[in-house]
């Protein structure tokens, strides 16, 4: 099955040790998400590539940063965690040019544990 | 700012009943909406949606209602059944393709 696939499910690191959590894809979709949830929140846009280009949410921290390699793989990159950044990460894939409403398909997440 | 607002954390519903999860938004300029059940331990996936030039739009069980006056969405579902307990996030999209989502709403369904 054509699927987004996130790993690890859970990470845990310490205080300001980098960490990078990855997503990949089979669905063939143009445009991946990462998105940051906190508990009982909305999951809140960190940054997104259409194809190849990186578009950055404005209120995205300088500490968060993001690499696609190629079409199937997306990578978030956490310079130095704090204790803030503790939360679930959901990656997300849609196919767009082909009209609007497309539904963005989500991986499982990546539960981010600091120490 | 939270364009996307569902004030009720949460819905108990017997078995059988209609669940109505209601969502609110600030944003007249959404063109899309968009329902996501989430179950734990998964990731978010996609249930209905609609188009802001409808006010209806149906698919088995449930059904998407928006009234675009009073910046208001909701979703019915018809009868309850165990395996909808979940949580039920709404989302929209405005003239680009980014999604801005609600809290969500965590629904049990009571046998």
């Amino acid at each position: 099955d054509a699927m987004v696939i996130q790993n690890p499910r859970y990470q845990v690191t310490q205080f300001g040790k980098p960490v990078t959590l990855s997503c990949s894809q089979t669905l063939n979709h143009n445009v991946m998400y990462w998105y940051q949830q906190k508990s009982s929140q909305a999951p809140k846009l960190l940054f997104h590539y259409y194809d190849k280009d990186f578009n950055n949410e404005a209120d995205t921290p300088d500490n968060f940063q993001s690499r696609r390699p190629n079409t199937s793989f997306c990578f978030l990159d956490i310079r130095s965690p704090g204790l803030g950044d503790a939360a679930m990460y959901l990656c997300a894939t849609s196919r767009e040019g082909q009209g609007f409403g497309q539904p963005q398909h989500f991986g499982d997440g990546t539960r981010l544990s600091i120490l | 700012d939270q364009q996307v607002k569902q004030n009720s954390p949460s819905l108990s519903v017997q078995e059988g009943r209609i669940s109505i999860l209601n969502c609110d938004y600030t944003n007249s300029m959404f063109d899309y909406f968009l329902w996501y059940k989430k179950y734990p331990a998964e990731g978010p996936t996609f249930l209905i949606s609609i188009s802001s030039i409808k006010d209806k739009n149906e698919d088995g069980r449930f059904t998407v209602f928006l009234n675009k006056s009073a910046k208001h969405l909701s979703l019915h579902i018809v009868p309850s059944q165990p395996g909808d307990s979940a949580v039920y996030f709404c989302a929209a999209i405005r003239n680009d393709y980014k999604l801005s989502f609600g809290a969500g709403t965590t629904v049990t369904v009571r046998a």
